[in-house]
């Protein structure tokens, strides 16, 4: 059983497009959070959100928006993709806030042309 | 802002040796430390954490050493082996780190040969 998973693995667009990556956990976690890692390999935190609270990392663009349905979904939506959003995207979910291990998915490569 | 970072970029082992791959931090209100273990095309995979009350925890032929007062950490590795070859990153957690999540280091590679 999968217990963070995303999707697409892959996503290829065209700059000023608008696209959205899916993520699920299994795990009964109440925080889930979005990661972008560059080509250094660099992990940053983008969101983290909880039922009670959205925590955005203010260097973000506001292109980027999390939306959670409920509590075992965080989902990105991103417009006007622009060609410095390539990267490799990662959710994430805990139990707890910043002191508890963080559970990943396995990525979305996303390619902006 | 404090951050936290890794001294070596690429290690390079044989085999059977032991590794050792370090971590600087400086935010020293940081109370929890976790090794992630990142294997190409996957997401990080939690290896080991400890918490700013120890000084050592040992895993299964690893061990995570935290050194409060030059603030260091290290991930020992025993035994490595050829499917232990990934990128290797630490982070630090606690109520002072920014977001309330964890901040990662920059990641070190380490490579195994047979």
């Amino acid at each position: 059983d999968t217990a963070v998973s995303q999707t697409p693995k892959y996503l290829v667009t065209q700059m000023g497009n608008d696209k959205s990556i899916k993520c699920e956990q299994n795990l009964g976690h109440d925080t889930m959070y979005w990661y972008k890692q560059d080509s250094k390999k660099f992990l940053k935190i983008m969101f983290s959100y909880n039922n009670k609270e959205l925590i955005i990392n203010e260097t973000v663009p506001n292109r980027f928006s999390p939306k959670s349905p409920d509590k075992a979904h965080l989902n990105l939506h991103i417009n006007s993709l622009e060609l410095g959003d390539s990267a490799v995207y990662f959710c994430a979910s805990s139990s707890l806030q910043g002191n508890t291990e963080a559970f990943f998915g396995q990525g979305t490569r996303l390619t902006v042309v | 802002g404090e951050s936290v970072g890794l001294h070596l970029p690429t290690l390079s082992v044989q085999e059977g040796d032991n590794s050792i791959i370090n971590c600087a931090y400086s935010n020293s209100a940081s109370d929890y430390f976790i090794w992630y273990k990142q294997e190409s095309g996957k997401g990080p995979q939690f290896i080991i954490d400890i918490r700013s009350n120890m000084d050592k925890r040992q895993g299964q032929r690893v061990t995570v050493l935290l050194n409060k007062t030059v603030k260091h950490l290290s991930l020992q590795i025993a035994a490595t082996q050829p499917g232990d070859s990934a990128v290797y990153f630490c982070a630090e957690g606690g109520a002072d780190s920014g977001y309330s999540t964890l901040t990662f280091g920059k990641g070190t590679m380490l490579l195994v040969s047979p």
